[in-house]
């Protein structure tokens, strides 16, 4: 098994561009989530996910959106970039079966607007 | 506004020794407690979590303690690796729904030899 994997691993805009992150996993999970991580500040959430085809606001949306076509893919969108979104992105899933409640991470996506 | 305050910053340790991390949170709502480990360049990783119907669980050298009254809790590792040396997070949900986590600002561990 991959687990959570992501793409691309890096990326430089400039300002107003727009462009996609995919994040897929292979494990069957429910729920998917969209976090930035800049420093001093830990990972916030940006959006995230219940099921395919759900869609729901984190704690920091704004600029940013969402698509859950395949229960196994979650593409964060940024349609007009800026540089205070730049950032290293991690995608994570969870599975809705009990247990650890664990959240599994993807390496991340390390973004830079210019 | 930080739903979940951590400290320290960073963290020196001597091998063998005990690294303590500590954090705060204010929702009373939040019942899951979970630290997150995170290798430079990696995405972070379960470490060990708690409820909040225990003080402490123990896993290995790592130990988290839970204040309820306080609303604080801590990890706790004991005897230090140098392979411990990581970024650690800790973190806060509600189980009920999407378990959506509120992480700590992080904090730098060195473990020198």
């Amino acid at each position: 098994n991959a687990g959570v994997t992501q793409t691309p691993k890096f990326r430089v805009l400039k300002t107003g561009q727009s462009m996609t992150l995919l994040c897929a996993q292979d494990m069957n999970h429910e729920y998917m989530y969209w976090y930035r991580q800049d420093p001093g500040m830990g990972l916030r959430l940006i959006h995230y996910s219940v099921g395919e085809g759900t869609t729901a606001k984190g704690e920091v949306p704004d600029g940013y959106n969402v698509s859950r076509l395949k229960k196994q893919n979650f593409l964060l969108g940024l349609e007009s970039a800026a540089p205070s979104q730049t950032s290293v992105y991690f995608c994570a899933s969870r599975s809705l079966a009990g247990g650890r409640n664990e959240q599994f991470f993807g390496p991340g996506t390390r973004l830079t607007v210019l | 506004q930080q739903q979940v305050k951590q400290s320290p910053q960073s963290l020196i340790v001597q091998k063998g020794g005990i690294s303590i991390i500590n954090c705060a949170y204010e929702n009373t709502a939040f019942d899951y407690f979970p630290w997150y480990q995170q290798f430079p360049g990696k995405g972070p990783a379960l470490l060990i979590a708690i409820r909040p119907d225990v003080s402490e669980k123990k896993e290995g050298r790592f130990t988290i303690s839970f204040n309820k009254s306080a609303k604080q809790f801590s990890l706790h590792i004991m005897d230090s690796q140098p392979g411990d040396s990581a970024t650690y997070f800790c973190a806060a949900s509600m189980l009920a729904g999407a378990n959506n986590l509120f992480f700590g600002t992080g904090t730098r561990l060195t473990v020198i030899p």
